[in-house]
């Protein structure tokens, strides 16, 4: 199964942008990895689908085009464009693997976004 | 609009059961698979269990296999999680999602707020 891995935290001013990564382990390389934000105290919500192309099908509810993705090799970056205060939250990105009958779900740990 | 609730979280002690529901409007619950994940206080995201739209797959996370049950009641909307022999670690809140479930594999695109289950003595 795939092991996706973030770095802890980051930060951005209001107006700035900033791109969180998430990436998967080697022998992974095409898989697709889902983004979701979680603001405290809150679940968390689907933000968007990353695949060797680029983003799959479309955005999740509500989810402004100011949020992107791309990928890279084992890379899948998830790019906030004009950081509003509310885009301050918990960034997950996570994947699946169903082979031979069997399913896991995986999340990485998590990347703290802190607006300045 | 899309909607999961979930309920029935509370204090249960080491050993005993509980089990959780989730009810689902805004959409033709038959027609998605539903998920559960859960986060340890402070933590970050586990996935669970999933179960497939008329419950013919159902996988568990390695941790809860053997003492987690999902099961699904289509009439009544609603996604259950069965818990036995509940141990410390297991406290969380356990969120309730709706997959999308295909060829290409699975995202969960609605969420519900959570309910907190805490295992202690």
């Amino acid at each position: 199964q795939p092991v996706l891995t973030q770095a802890p935290s980051a930060a951005a001013s209001p107006g700035a942008s900033v791109t969180l990564t998430c990436t998967l382990s080697s022998d992974h390389s095409n898989y697709r990895v889902d983004w979701y934000q979680q603001r405290p105290g809150k679940g968390p919500r689907f933000v968007m689908r990353v695949g060797t192309g680029g983003i799959v099908e479309s955005r999740g509810h509500d989810i402004p085009d100011r949020f992107s993705v791309l990928a890279s090799g084992l890379n899948r970056y998830l790019t906030i464009n004009n950081i509003q205060e509310d885009d301050e939250a918990d960034y997950y990105c996570g994947a699946d693997h169903g082979r031979g009958g069997s399913f896991v779900a995986v999340f990485g740990g998590g990347t703290r976004l802190t607006v300045l | 609009q899309v909607q999961v609730v979930e309920s029935g979280g509370g204090v249960v002690q080491p050993g005993r059961s509980l089990t959780l529901s989730c009810a689902a409007s805004g959409f033709v619950f038959g027609d998605y698979a539903m998920t559960w994940v859960r986060q340890a206080p402070g933590k970050g995201l586990e996935w669970v269990a999933i179960i497939s739209d008329h419950e013919i797959n159902r996988y568990y996370a390695d941790s809860v296999k053997g003492r987690f049950t999902i099961s699904r009641d289509n009439y009544r909307n609603t996604l259950y999680l069965q818990m036995t022999d509940l141990r410390p670690e297991d406290s969380a809140v356990f969120y309730c999602a709706r997959a999308v479930w295909d060829s290409h594999g699975s995202y969960f695109d609605h969420w519900g707020q959570g309910t907190l289950v805490t295992v202690s003595s």
